[in-house]
């Protein structure tokens, strides 16, 4: 089976612009989480989607925002960007939702300038 | 408030030394406890997990980990580590939501 794919995988954005991220999760996987990785944080929980329905959220502002397709292909939104936003974001799959095993992809390195 | 602690953030060993990466966390309701590696430039994989049952559970190359609920820990050992086990490592806890802890970055010296 291929795994969970992103793309882009890197990504140079200036203050103040929007983008959008794409994740295509691991055939057969219903849910699709979504991670902020950043030297000082660590890996921060964004969002989990089950289903095309929003599951769980983390403590993030509502300019990020995600969505989920019929075939389970997930896209996360930033607007506005931030300095701060520059960060590695991952997407991980899995078959269950809320607590089972998740199956990581490489990530979307976004540098904001 | 719900976290996941990791006492170490750098840990620099010898090849043949043994390893342990300790693992604490704060959550309430059941959870399922993982350990997630980060080689250098790859992405994160699975090492272990552990959902119920012995709280002694064998991950991939050689490692494993014990949850010992009475302390909320989910510490993580290997006996021998390899120059190749130089990567870092990530405890997480996944239940209603899913808190990692921040990592620590393992060197182990050839």
């Amino acid at each position: 089976k291929a795994g969970v794919t992103q793309t882009p995988r890197y990504l140079i954005k200036t203050r103040g612009q929007q983008v959008t991220l794409s994740c295509s999760p691991i055939s057969g996987h219903r849910s699709v989480s979504w991670y902020q990785q950043t030297p000082g944080q660590g890996l921060q929980f964004l969002f989990e989607y089950f289903s095309e329905t929003q599951r769980n959220k983390g403590n993030f502002p509502g300019r990020f925002s995600g969505r989920q397709f019929s075939n389970s292909r997930s896209e996360m939104n930033v607007s506005t960007l931030e300095l701060g936003d520059s960060a590695l974001y991952l997407c991980a799959s899995g078959t269950v939702i809320a607590g089972g095993e998740q199956f990581f992809g490489p990530g979307t390195r976004l540098t904001v300038l | 408030a719900q976290s996941v602690s990791q006492h170490n953030h750098h840990v620099i060993l010898s090849e043949a030394a043994s390893l342990e990466l300790g693992c604490n966390y704060s959550y309430g309701g059941t959870v399922n406890l993982f350990w997630y590696v980060q080689y250098p430039g790859q992405h994160l994989q699975l090492l272990l997990k552990y959902f119920s049952g012995d709280p002694l559970v064998k991950g991939i190359k050689g490692f494993e980990a014990e949850f010992i609920k009475s302390k909320f820990s989910f510490n993580l050992r290997k006996p021998s580590v390899q120059w190749s086990d130089t990567a870092e490592y990530f405890c997480a806890v996944m239940g209603f939501k899913t808190i990692f802890g921040a990592g620590t970055r393992l060197f182990v010296k050839a």
